[in-house]
């Protein structure tokens, strides 16, 4: 069974600190790893998507892969209340659809 | 609007009731994937498939579920026979040609099922 696990929190962080959220992963072929971020009643957002190991930037979000250590991050930088929301982690590979994990919900407090 | 476009946001049906969720993709994206999402539960994959084929139906149920994506107009998931079980968000995501990997999928905005 291809799972991708993550921690589901609340995790709470003060405004302008930096907020860690994880994910693991269970499929080796994955190829591709995405951040959805879903504010409570609403859709998933993309926020970032990272296909090689190391890091990605873009803004405040910093996505980080470890295919050896099957593991994704989502660093974001100076935390904003508006950052509050569930984040998603998935992971796919080319022709499949992508598993989602159960998300990890931020709570940034002011 | 050039997003993905889901009808109704909101949906009540009675049980036995037939349901038919409709999504338009984002203009120039031929894969279309539909999820479902219960309260305080994740996403959890349903139906993936490109025009007039189905390429991968392993998460829908066996019974009173189908889905389709015909060479015009939009994708519909139908649940026949609806039950309270049903009551869920449900979501359409639609993305480009795949290359080597996934490419990134954007979702609609969610039809709300309550089913009375």
């Amino acid at each position: 069974q291809k799972e991708v696990e993550q921690n589901s929190g609340p995790l709470s962080v003060p405004e302008g600190a930096i907020a860690s959220l994880n994910c693991t992963y269970s499929d080796r072929g994955s190829q591709s790893f995405f951040w959805y971020r879903q504010y409570s009643g609403k859709s998933p957002e993309l926020i970032m998507f990272i296909y090689s190991n190391g890091d990605k930037e873009d803004g405040r979000f910093t996505a980080q892969l470890n295919k050896a250590s099957q593991y994704v991050s989502l660093l974001i930088r100076d935390s904003q209340p508006s950052d509050s929301a569930t984040y998603l982690c998935a992971s796919g590979q080319a022709g499949t659809a992508l598993i989602f994990g159960k998300g990890t919900t931020l709570s940034v407090s002011s | 609007n050039a997003g993905v476009m889901q009808n109704p946001r909101h949906l009540v049906r009675r049980r036995g009731q037939e349901a038919r969720l409709r999504c338009s993709p984002m203009k120039g994206h031929s894969h279309v994937y539909w999820y479902r999402q219960l309260p305080e539960e994740g996403l959890k994959f349903m139906v993936y498939l490109q025009k007039e084929n189905i390429i991968d139906e392993s998460g829908m149920p066996k019974e009173r579920f189908s889905a389709e994506f015909p060479k015009e107009g939009p994708s519909i998931l139908r649940i026949q026979q609806v039950v309270r079980g049903d009551s869920a968000a449900y979501f359409c995501a639609s993305s480009p040609q795949t290359g080597n990997g996934n490419q990134p999928q954007h979702f609609g905005d969610g039809t709300r099922l309550s089913i009375l």
